[in-house]
């Protein structure tokens, strides 16, 4: 079955709003990350974040380990933070193969 | 910050000849993956390699791909011979070390149609 699952698939915002991103797994983690998918297809890391809770500008991740969960927050999004966001998880054991998620799709309007 | 260059970025070629994707990673970085995305899909693993070998591959690398890094130059992934349903794009990534220190880093992808 899947390993990776996100939430929501796709999400629609106004300008200033919060968005909430979800990443479960269905494996004991080892190591996450999470990614920005530009329209044009090139990736851009956001956070390395394993475990606890990690922030950059408007942008916060956490993980909690044992609920084999991490959650991505942007606050008072802005129309260039659309795009896809991706989280990529290693389970513990694994050979460092990094499996992904399907993606939240993010669309801010003006 | 580091960054991954990926050459070229379109490769248009008819099935059944063979392609070549090129990969120049993060100078420092030991560890190398190539990933597969098809248009508005999922990113899948194809492999990893570290040291001059492979260390795990995914179904989706089949017998006509092979992957190396001669000399420490570019990593390449090389399809021969190319088939319809390899169309897609490929990522590179590299990373330093593997384990609680990891960080990946991606390059912007070769996008490869086979017609």
């Amino acid at each position: 079955g899947q390993q990776v699952q996100q939430s929501p698939t796709s999400l629609v915002l106004q300008e200033g709003e919060n968005a909430e991103l979800q990443c479960n797994f269905s494996t004991s983690l080892n190591s996450m990350q999470w990614f920005y998918q530009r329209p044009g297809g090139s990736l851009v890391s956001v956070f390395y974040n394993p475990s606890g809770t990690k922030q950059s500008g408007r942008l916060t991740s956490t993980t909690v380990i044992k609920e084999r969960r991490s959650s991505l927050h942007i606050s008072s999004s802005q129309i260039t933070d659309s795009g896809t966001y991706l989280c990529a998880m290693e389970r513990k054991g694994g050979n460092y193969k990094p499996t992904f998620g399907k993606g939240t799709s993010l669309v801010v309007h003006p | 910050g580091p960054k991954v260059l990926q050459i070229p970025s379109h490769q248009i070629i008819d099935m059944g000849q063979m392609v070549t994707l090129n990969c120049d990673p993060v100078s420092n970085h030991l560890y190398f993956y190539w990933y597969k995305q098809i248009l508005g899909q999922q990113m899948e693993f194809l492999v990893n390699f570290y040291n001059g070998k492979v260390m795990e591959k995914s179904k989706l690398f089949k017998d006509q791909f092979s992957v190396e890094r001669p000399d420490g130059s570019y990593f390449t992934l090389k399809i021969q011979p190319t088939a319809l349903e390899d169309s897609a794009v490929y990522f590179c990534a590299s990373s330093l070390e593997q384990g609680d220190a990891e960080t990946l880093y991606f390059g912007s992808g070769t996008r490869l149609t086979v017609l």
